[in-house]
């Protein structure tokens, strides 16, 4: 069975960063892409960011670009997300999702259960 | 950039009936990029439909997706109680490589 746990999310101020991790069991995590998608609080969702497999292939939304950088450890089947400028635009929950395939694939068929993140001052 | 559209915003239902959600697309979307996905409160999305009407593994066969081009639609043929909930299409792009989902569509109890 895939299993996703985020961590790492917390209440940080404005300007300030954060990098989130998500632990992955139950597949061969360097068979897959992975993605963070982000739910503002009463709203929908928005995907983050990509990465490829081997680390290679990086995508961000443009909401994101130039402020958060998507790594991974395939040796310690982890994700990563460091988040930096932080806006209150930001404030989510961060949803860690595996891909359909080993660049991207076209959909996301497992979801860990989110990290929330708050920014405020 | 594709920007998805879903009606209605609400759909309010009975159990046992039918409900059929439509997902419109700005401009023309391979089948094979368009997703569906339901949300519960206080729960991740999980994985309905993709390629447009490929069930995903663990699916009732209740739940049905159909459509090609800009419009797309998902089919619940007799809502069970669990299946009160948000439900949301996404489509991927290749040009540039970006995931958009639309607004979602909540059906909820009548």
């Amino acid at each position: 069975e895939v299993q996703l746990v985020e961590s790492g999310g917390v209440v940080v101020q404005p300007g300030g960063s954060l990098r989130l991790s998500c632990a992955a069991s139950g597949f061969t995590f360097n068979d897959y892409a992975m993605h963070w998608v982000r739910q503002a609080p009463g709203k929908g969702l928005e995907w983050v960011s990509l990465i490829s497999w081997d680390g290679a292939g990086t995508y961000y939304a443009d909401s994101v670009k130039g402020r958060f950088t998507i790594s991974r450890d395939n040796r310690k089947n982890s994700l990563y997300l460091q988040m930096n400028s932080l806006t209150t635009e930001d404030t989510a929950l961060y949803y860690c999702a595996k891909a359909s395939g080993r660049i991207s694939g076209y959909y996301f068929d497992s979801w860990g259960q989110g990290t929330l993140v708050t920014v405020s001052s | 950039e594709i920007v998805l559209t879903q009606s209605p915003g609400t759909l309010s239902l009975s159990p046992g009936e039918r409900a059929t959600l439509s997902c419109r697309a700005s401009q023309s979307v391979s089948s094979s990029y368009l997703a569906w996905y339901q949300q519960k409160p206080g729960q991740a999305p999980r994985l309905l439909i993709y390629g447009a009407s490929s069930r995903a593994t663990g699916i009732p066969d209740r739940f049905s997706g159909s459509g090609s081009g800009t419009d797309f639609t998902l089919t619940i043929s007799r809502l069970e109680p669990e299946d009160f909930a948000v439900y949301y299409c996404q489509q991927y792009g290749s040009s540039p490589r970006k995931f958009t989902f639309g607004p979602g569509t909540k059906v909820d109890i009548k």
